[in-house]
C-alpha cells in the first residue's frame, strides 16, 4: 500500500530534550517536505527537500533540522525543543514535477512541549 | 512572498451546491491545488488547476483565473460527509507550497 508514515504520532516533552519525528515513504517519491499546522494559521511548511541531499528552508524553518539521507526518509529534528514548537506536524512526499500536484500526507504528529 | 485569503468558514445544506473562493497574491505562480482536511486527520489532495478553467472530478469541481489571481472549489450534491477544512494551496508539488489558512465547511440536514 502507497504510504507515507510517521513516528510517533503523540509526544509530550519537556523542553530542551532533543527529539526526531521521522517520516518514510514507499512510493519513491523524489520531493518530501514538513508542515506544521497550528488552529487559525493553516499549514506552514518548515523544510523541504528534492532529493538526496538536496533540502531547503521553508517559511518557518527556525528551531528545526532535517536530513535526507536517504530517498525515503525525511526526518524531523528539534535540537532543543520550546513550548511554541508545540503543533501537529505533517510530513508529505510527491513526485518531481508532475502531471498532477499531489502531496500524500503522513498521519500527522501531535506534538506538546511543556 | 505568497498569501492567499478564503473564507473561514461555510455552512451548507445537504444536498445543495457549495463554493468555496480563494484569492491570492504571489510573486510567482505555478498553479492552485485543494485539499481536504477532516478533524484529526491528514490532507487529502482533491483538485489542481494550472491553466485557467475549470476541472472536474466528480462531484468536485476547481476553477482557475490567473488574470484576476482567483478560484474556487465548486461541491456539489452536498453530502454530510463533506463536512471539513478545505485549503486553497500555491505552488507546484516540488516547490514551495503555500496553504490558505482554511475554509471550515459544515453541511447541515
Amino acid at each position: 500500500e502507497a504510504q507515507v508514515t510517521q513516528n510517533p504520532r503523540y509526544l509530550i516533552t519537556v523542553t530542551g530534550k532533543k527529539l526526531t519525528v521521522t517520516c518514510s515513504q514507499n512510493m519513491n517519491h523524489e520531493y518530501m517536505s514538513w508542515y506544521r499546522q497550528d488552529p487559525g494559521l493553516g499549514l506552514r511548511q518548515i523544510y523541504y527537500s528534492m532529493n538526496v541531499e538536496v533540502t531547503d528552508k521553508g517559511d518557518v524553518p527556525e528551531g528545526y533540522k532535517v536530513s535526507r539521507k536517504e530517498k525515503r526518509n525525511f526526518p524531523l529534528i528539534l535540537e532543543s525543543p520550546s513550548p511554541n514548537q508545540t503543533s501537529l506536524y505533517f510530513c508529505a512526499s510527491s513526485f518531481l514535477a508532475g502531471e498532477k500536484d499531489t502531496q500524500y500526507f503522513g498521519p500527522g504528529t501531535r506534538l506538546t512541549v511543556l | 512572498g505568497q498569501s492567499l485569503e478564503q473564507p473561514s468558514e461555510v455552512t451548507a445544506v445537504e444536498g445543495a451546491i457549495v463554493q468555496i473562493n480563494c484569492t491570492y497574491q504571489t510573486s510567482g505562480f505555478y498553479g492552485l491545488s485543494w485539499y481536504q482536511q477532516h478533524d484529526g486527520g491528514a490532507p487529502t489532495f482533491l483538485s489542481y488547476n494550472a491553466l485557467d478553467g475549470l476541472e472536474e472530478t466528480g462531484r468536485f469541481s476547481s476553477f482557475l483565473s490567473r488574470s484576476d489571481s482567483y478560484g474556487y472549489l465548486l461541491l456539489q450534491e452536498l453530502q454530510m460527509k463533506d463536512s471539513a477544512s478545505y485549503f486553497c494551496a500555491e505552488g507546484a508539488g516540488s516547490y514551495q507550497l503555500t496553504f490558505g489558512k482554511g475554509t471550515k465547511l459544515s453541511v447541515i440536514p
